[in-house]
């Protein structure tokens, strides 16, 4: 199996305060994992790209000092939302791809839904 | 830049029924990778299938099938015996191959099964 977890998978905070994402790959080491944010009724956004022991490539438009993603094993990678505002307010996915082998598929963790208030 | 596209926004079919979903990209790459994921309202993303654009045999997944025409640019999904689970958001995805593995997706298909 290719089995990707995340934690919490729902969370609810104060408008300023920080928030972790963690995203895991239980049975498999993970080269690469994605960050994705995806609004209502909409496709996945790729927030950045994530590499283990490395620093992580953010797409166009996002801030990386807001949103920190930090990628210390093969098995997890994080994803921090700092001073976080309402309109940070969405749902987080993540995703995986194998070490070994051909690595082309990515797996993905069941999201955590985010609320600002 | 490669784009990808689905021009269904929403499909509703009786259960049992046969339902092709429709995928067209756009790419000059010769090899690349393609994916239909499944997302439903749990919101949980599912792999249903991939292809690699070099074979030329349609790939399938018990009842799930591609038409893949690559002079076209077309990645069709055919869903056979349509269930009730099968209720959900379809994305079409595409990969370069030798890249930064990331996904191009299309903007989804809303599929409802009715029983």
């Amino acid at each position: 199996g290719a089995v990707v977890s995340q934690h919490p998978s729902r969370v609810i905070c104060k408008s300023g305060t920080s928030v972790k994402i963690e995203c895991r790959s239980l049975d498999f080491q993970a080269t690469t994992m994605f960050w994705y944010r995806q609004f209502p009724k909409q496709s996945l956004m790729l927030m950045a790209t994530s590499n283990e022991g490395s620093k992580a490539t953010y797409e166009q438009g996002v801030e990386k000092d807001k949103f920190l993603i930090n990628h210390a094993s093969l098995t997890l990678s994080t994803l921090t939302v700092t001073s976080a505002h309402p309109e940070d307010s969405s749902f987080y996915i993540c995703s995986a791809r194998k070490a070994s082998g051909s690595g082309e598929t990515q797996y993905f963790g069941p999201g955590t839904r985010l609320l600002v208030l | 830049a490669q784009t990808v596209t689905q021009s269904q926004p929403e499909m509703s079919v009786q259960e049992a029924e046969t339902v092709t979903l429709s995928c067209t990209y756009d790419t000059s790459e010769n090899n690349y990778y393609l994916f239909w994921y499944k997302q439903p309202p749990s919101r949980q993303m599912i792999l249903v299938i991939r292809q690699e654009a070099y074979k030329q045999q349609n790939a399938t997944e018990n009842r799930f099938s591609v038409n893949f025409q690559k002079a076209a640019k077309s990645f069709s999904l055919k869903i056979s015996d349509s269930q009730l689970g099968d209720t959900a958001m379809y994305f079409c995805a595409f990969m370069k191959s030798h890249s930064n593995y990331q996904l191009i997706w299309g903007a989804g298909t809303k599929l409802i099964i009715k029983p």
